[in-house]
């Protein structure tokens, strides 16, 4: 089992609607949990960090944390074609000190 | 604020051969990784310094290996290059904690092994 999952896609999804991008863990003292956007040729960029329960919006984007399922999520509300990209899931744990990735789900939100 | 700086930004190498790559810091970061991206699996941790001390290493063979200088710019050395070392070498730099401060990532150094 990978520590961190997500599905490869890709994730087709209209413009106006909303993505929804999920990931897992396998490892349950994972502490800090981030969602990265990269965009084609381009390097990872950070667009959410979460580090406890629960959601946290910024934008058109919130996260959901739930530590008892090992599981957080992306929601990217009112898709943009410019929102097309791949979208990496990484976990942090102290005991380690290392950020691990998942493999990234990519997104094509179609006009 | 400059960002990440790495170079070269391309590089073809032979089989056997070695080779540095370098990562320019933003300036007041102290930590930098070291990421090794390719699209069977993904992207994976490499090392991270902090301070001119290595503070942990990702699961690579020791033909890896890196170093950190007085002024946080970092090098990445692969020695007796194997074809499945062609990959996107990433370098991102934080203020200090991994985990808590953002990392911000350059922009990469395409790595072929012919």
């Amino acid at each position: 089992q990978k520590e961190v999952e997500q599905n490869s896609g890709p994730l087709s999804v209209p413009e106006g609607a909303i993505a929804s991008l999920n990931c897992t863990y396998s490892d349950r003292v994972s502490q800090s949990f981030f969602w990265y956007r990269q965009y084609s040729g381009k390097s990872p960029e950070l667009i959410m960090s979460i580090y406890s329960n629960g959601d946290k919006e910024d934008g058109r984007f919130t996260a959901q944390l739930n530590k008892a399922s090992q599981y957080v999520s992306l929601l990217i509300r009112d898709s943009q074609p410019s929102d097309s990209a791949t979208y990496l899931c990484a976990v942090f744990k102290a005991a380690g000190n290392k950020l691990t990735f998942g493999g990234g789900t990519r997104v094509l939100v179609k006009p | 604020k400059a960002g990440v700086t790495q170079t070269p930004r391309y590089l073809i190498k032979t089989r056997g051969q070695q080779v540095t790559l370098s990562c320019s810091p933003i300036s007041g970061h102290r930590s930098v990784s070291w990421y090794q991206q390719t699209p069977g699996q993904g992207l994976q941790f490499l090392f991270e310094y902090f301070s001119e001390t290595q503070r942990n290493k990702g699961n690579f063979p020791g033909r890896f290996s890196g170093r950190q200088f007085s002024n946080s710019r970092s090098e990445m050395n692969v020695s007796t290059l194997e074809l499945g070392d062609s990959a996107l070498y990433l370098c991102a730099s934080s203020l200090s904690q991994v985990g808590t401060d953002t990392q911000y990532f350059g922009p990469g150094t395409r790595l072929t092994v012919l």
